[in-house]
């Protein structure tokens, strides 16, 4: 999981602004994932991509958007349209879309000013 | 889709006790159950998964065990640290169209006095 990295450790977002979080794997992993984490709660996923130019939304995809134009990288914008956006983002890959196994990033600390 | 409940949600043993937490998942197609140690603001780390191929898995201090007829699976730490002191997660493997999805309990805090 060393080679998954995020980007920034803790994000600002003032009211109505849309913010970008970033997420980088040289694992030469396909799939990828991106989870909200909440005090107190497990991880809810929000999308996941399993190949280059593909990705599906997860449970709670509303106020969110992805993008997979490269193997390595998948960013996650958080909209306007999320109201309550304050969590604990985390991005996770794996080998393929079948290996259950997943390895997580370190993780961006959303906040709302 | 796949439900995961975790119990308990808050654990405190004394150091050198066995810690136990418990799993129930809904969906019987599931067949991956991993388990994740989370410490203060760090990612998750995998400690122990286990296929619903196998009964039980074991790995030094840790153990899962899983009864797929009763949907259930637990992870066992015996002789407990004060560094085993995390939150922890199980998770469960399930479908989602051609990919697989891990649906994760809500945690269990595990607090190890000395």
């Amino acid at each position: 999981d060393g080679g998954i990295t995020q980007s920034p450790k803790y994000l600002f977002r003032k009211e109505g602004q849309n913010v970008t979080l970033s997420c980088e794997q040289n694992l030469n992993h396909d799939a990828m994932y991106w989870y909200r984490q909440d005090p107190g709660q497990g991880l809810r996923l929000i999308y996941y991509s399993q190949i280059v130019n593909d990705f599906q939304k997860g449970d709670i995809a509303e106020g969110y958007s992805v993008s997979r134009e490269k193997k390595e990288s998948f960013p996650l914008t958080v909209t306007s349209a999320q109201k309550n956006p304050t969590a604990f983002y985390l991005c996770a890959s794996s080998y393929n879309p079948r290996e259950e196994t997943q390895y997580f990033g370190p993780g961006t600390r959303l906040l709302v000013l | 889709g796949e439900n995961v409940e975790q119990h308990p949600s808050t654990l405190s043993v004394q150091e050198g006790d066995s810690a136990v937490i418990k799993c129930t998942y809904s969906d019987s197609a599931s067949n991956y159950f991993p388990w994740y140690k989370q410490e203060l603001g760090k990612r998750p780390q995998l400690i122990i998964d286990i296929r619903s191929n196998v009964g039980e898995k074991k790995d030094q201090r840790i153990a899962v065990t899983l009864n797929k007829t009763a949907k259930h699976f637990s992870l066992h730490i015996t002789e407990t640290q004060p560094e085993d002191s995390a939150v922890y997660f199980c998770a469960a493997s399930s479908r989602g169209g051609s990919a697989r999805q891990l649906t994760f309990g809500s945690g269990t805090q595990l607090t190890v006095l000395p």
